[in-house]
């Protein structure tokens, strides 16, 4: 059980283009989605949480407008890289809160961003 | 602010024990985790700790916890090739569950 998958696992774009990623929860329902960014050989750096209903609430440093957040029902989470730019390019990862217990999260396997 | 610190590489060979170490500075944490990432995928719990915890043990996983020190640490006992992988510590911020990742440690087993 608390599987995550995310879509597409990896993807190439053009400079300038939109890219839209989804995090989904598949056996379970979250209210909380964070969406982390991870360069290589690095840590994963927290972008933004999403919560489910309600606008994302944005780390310091994150540009809201660049990385759009929506967070529409309780088992998907949508990551929109906007005007997209060869800096962008990064492993993007998501996790869903079980919202029991511990409020555990549970990762999903990560989307590779490439911009050309 | 909330920092973790890891080391960046660990070196075994296969069959020994590895300890990972992390510190920490947020002092009011809940929890403490470890992860593990192998290349090009997502992160899986390992295992996690309890702040009100000194020793907690999974099979070949053992985690200590010096609080006083605010110092983790994973051991993994009869370490194998297919433990090759990066290590994350974690600590649960008290806002909204937030994680607070280390850096992460490379570790490597060598036949």
């Amino acid at each position: 059980g608390a599987v995550v998958s995310q879509h597409p696992s990896w993807v190439i774009c053009k400079s300038g283009t939109s890219v839209k990623i989804e995090c989904r929860s598949l056996d379970f329902q979250a209210t909380t989605m964070f969406w982390y960014r991870q360069f290589p050989k690095q840590s994963l750096m927290l972008m933004a949480t999403s919560n489910e209903g309600s606008k994302a609430t944005y780390e310091q440093g994150v540009e809201k407008d660049k990385f759009l957040i929506n967070h529409a029902s309780l088992t998907l989470s949508t990551l929109t890289v906007t005007s997209a730019h060869p800096e962008d390019s990064s492993f993007y990862i998501c996790s869903a809160v079980l919202t029991s217990g511990m409020n555990e999260q549970f990762f999903g396997p990560g989307t590779r961003l490439t911009v050309l | 602010g909330e920092d973790v610190e890891q080391s960046l590489f660990l070196s075994v060979r296969e069959g020994d024990s590895s300890v990972i170490n992390c510190t920490y500075t947020d002092s009011s944490s809940t929890y403490l985790y470890w992860y593990k990432q192998e290349p090009g995928a997502g992160l899986q719990l390992l295992t996690y700790i309890f702040s009100n915890m000194d020793m907690k043990q999974d099979q070949r996983l053992t985690v200590l916890l010096n609080k006083k020190d605010k110092h983790l640490s994973l051991r993994i006992a009869d370490t194998q090739t297919g433990d090759s992988a990066i290590y994350f510590c974690a600590e649960r911020a008290n806002q909204g569950g937030k994680l607070i990742f280390g850096q992460g440690t490379e570790l490597s087993v060598k036949p």
